[in-house]
């Protein structure tokens, strides 16, 4: 059963800790990427890497940070650095230059 | 830089008549455009495609949508609502290639009986 899964689904973290969001694929794709959505708003690139070991930054990658040492896997990790973190967080993969696919979602609430 | 706007935040139909959501987008060179449906807390699914083929492209659930160059446009129709249909819709514009892809605010459609 192919496809993207992200855990856990719901997630709450006090002010101050870091915590690190899942992504796994088995679908083969070389691209990930990783995307924070707020309630009215379309979905806002934080980190997307092409390659194992190489990722680069979105539009609002400060306060984030991520990996990439298996092609399967794409963690994120919010650090107590990002102001506002309590969001919807979205992963997604694809072929290069194709389009992506997405996981089902982590909702992220700091409490 | 390409960009993408929704023109509704939101549109409610009746089940059983038509659905347009609408699309604008801009962008230097010819872009793929895609639409995407994301049903409460789910992921993002996506309806069609479009990358310079056939301007009037089909997707899943009976949703369509029309690339016009002219009006800088991609609208998603649908003949006949139908209550499954209620979800947040996104058009997204990705240029050169799809790893910088733009989304739009999103449409939220409802159905009412």
């Amino acid at each position: 059963d192919g496809g993207i899964t992200q855990s856990p689904k719901y997630l709450f973290r006090k002010e101050g800790q870091n915590v690190t969001l899942s992504c796994e694929q088995n679908l083969n794709h070389d691209a990930m990427y990783w995307y924070r959505q707020d309630p009215g708003q379309g979905l806002r690139l934080i980190y997307y890497s092409q390659i194992v070991n190489d990722f680069q930054k979105g539009d609002i990658a400060e306060g984030y940070s991520v990996s990439r040492e298996k092609k399967e896997s794409f963690p994120l990790t919010v650090t107590s650095a990002q102001k506002n973190p309590t969001a919807f967080y979205l992963c997604a993969s694809s072929r290069l230059n194709n389009e992506q696919f997405f996981g089902p979602g982590t909702r992220l609430t700091v409490l | 830089a390409q960009s993408v706007t929704q023109l509704d935040s939101h549109v409610s139909v009746s089940e059983g008549t038509p659905v347009l959501l609408r699309c604008n987008y801009s962008s230097s060179y010819s872009p793929s455009l895609f639409w995407y449906v994301q049903h409460p807390n789910k992921g993002l699914q996506l309806l069609l495609k479009y990358t310079s083929a056939a301007t009037l492209v089909k997707g899943i659930n009976g949703f369509e949508a029309e690339f016009k160059k002219s009006e800088t446009s991609f609208h998603l129709t649908k003949p006949s609502a139908h209550m499954s249909d209620a979800a947040e819709y996104f058009c997204v514009v990705s240029l050169y290639n799809n790893n910088d892809m733009r989304f739009g605010a999103g449409t939220r459609l409802t159905v009412k009986p």
